[in-house]
């Protein structure tokens, strides 16, 4: 059974610093998705990663996989209050189409 | 961009009725999901369907069925609303691997 871990589930950062947010799964697969949500809203797409190695780029998000280490990496460069929100990761369980879902980070940038 | 449209944000049902969501997307896509979200619990798959009349189960069907009678629209049917279905329910379509579009979600509430 495909299982993702995210951690940590709760950042508070400063603002203008950098942090990373981990997303481990636990069987094969290489794609891979990140997901942003607000308070009270639905998820938006940040980033698509299908292939090892695969690097993404979107302002002051970096997303990253390794698909043999079963890790993708959510870097984000000196942080603003604008990027708080909720980040998802979600796999896709192969072949099908269908996404599991890690337990989410909720990040807080302090001004 | 794709655009996933879900009936209703809020909705407040009583126990025991039969309640109808809405998705509807404009892109074509083949796939379309529904998740439930719920604090500590993360996003969880109910349905999912491939192709018109065609639907599976998810990791927690019980308590729901699917239709999609065509391409654009896929409903998920309460059969008999309890209150432990109180939740946000998301939509998404998708089109292969290139990720989930996401509707704006609606909160359930069963009282």
């Amino acid at each position: 059974e495909l299982k993702v871990e995210q951690n940590p589930l709760f950042l508070s950062m400063q603002e203008g610093k950098n942090y990373t947010i981990y997303c481990n799964y636990s069987t094969t697969s290489d794609r891979l998705y990140w997901y942003r949500q607000d308070p009270g809203k639905s998820l938006e797409s940040l980033f698509v990663l299908l292939s090892n190695g695969a690097v993404k780029q979107e302002g002051r998000l970096m997303a990253s996989l390794d698909t043999k280490a079963r890790l993708s990496t959510l870097h984000i460069t000196a942080a603003v209050h604008d990027l708080s929100a909720t980040y998802f990761c979600a796999v896709e369980t192969s072949g099908t189409y269908k996404y599991i879902f890690g337990t989410g980070t909720r990040l807080k940038v302090l001004a | 961009d794709v655009k996933v449209t879900q009936s209703s944000r809020y909705l407040v049902k009583r126990t025991g009725e039969k309640v109808f969501l809405e998705c509807v997307q404009d892109m074509d896509h083949e796939n379309m999901f529904w998740y439930r979200q719920d604090p500590g619990l993360g996003l969880r798959l109910i349905y999912f369907s491939y192709d018109v009349k065609m639907k599976e189960k998810g990791d927690i069907p019980e308590g729901y069925s699917v239709s999609r009678e065509k391409k654009e629209r896929f409903s998920l049917i309460l059969e008999s609303a309890s209150t432990n279905q109180t939740s946000m329910y998301l939509c998404a379509s998708s089109l292969l691997q290139y990720g989930y579009t996401f509707g704006s979600g609606t909160r359930l509430t069963v009282v």
